[in-house]
């Protein structure tokens, strides 16, 4: 599966949309981009993943860029809740056992401020 | 909603003591996954297993063992428990027809080994 590149931090004001970039350069063709997040003391949650086209729903949107390099993850309005660190994935939706086996990487930590 | 459960959230053991953490998934899921989390270390995955009797180890199988003997049920075993194996432990799973990156975890429980 690519690698992919995150800032290790970011800080956003609530209310604001949160726009956190995800650098997958050797991405391949059948790989999908997965993005998830983790609340302090909590399992990681899935928050949305995408292909090519753009996706959007009820938590986020995920943008990603024509030569599928790189996705932005937007949280249209921040609240406090959404303090936690956010993990960008690629995987490849292969069949047969590479189902579900994914690697985290260090995430991004955002931060919310009142 | 679906739901992934550890039976311990916290456990603290000693030095060579057997260890055994049990997850317990309502989902109907073919995969079952156990990571660990350490700090600046992010999430590693132990092993996985996607069917009954099935397992395949992760990228840290060394010290652990696992145990699949009905579907909804997928066991983390530690033979010898060591100080190095003080870590959150998370189970997660994923059904095979679904969303390959598509994960539910649970809660996470807490090692500590003395």
């Amino acid at each position: 599966d690519a690698k992919t590149t995150q800032p290790t931090s970011m800080d956003c004001a609530e209310g604001r949309a949160a726009n956190l970039p995800c650098n997958h350069s050797t991405i391949s063709g059948n790989e999908y981009v997965y993005w998830y997040r983790q609340i302090h003391s909590q399992g990681p949650q899935y928050i949305i993943h995408g292909l090519k086209n753009n996706e959007t729903n009820e938590m986020a949107s995920l943008i990603i860029t024509e030569d599928r390099k790189s996705s932005t993850l937007i949280l249209p309005h921040a609240t406090l809740r959404d303090t936690a660190v956010y993990y960008c994935i690629v995987v490849a939706n292969a069949g047969g056992t590479s189902y579900g086996k994914l690697t985290f990487g260090q995430g991004t930590i955002l931060t919310v401020h009142p | 909603d679906v739901k992934v459960t550890q039976s311990s959230r916290y456990l603290v053991k000693r030095t060579g003591e057997k260890v055994f953490l049990e997850c317990v998934q309502d989902m109907d899921h073919e995969n079952m996954f156990w990571y660990r989390q350490d700090p600046g270390l992010g999430l590693r995955l132990i092993y996985f297993s996607y069917d009954v009797k099935m397992k395949e180890k992760g990228d840290i199988p060394e010290g652990y063992s696992v145990s699949r003997e009905k579907k909804e049920r997928f066991s983390l075993i530690l033979e010898s428990a060591s100080t190095n194996q003080t870590s959150m432990y998370l189970c997660a799973g994923s059904g095979r027809r679904a969303n390959t990156g598509e994960l539910f975890f649970g809660e996470g429980s807490r090692l500590t080994v003395l």
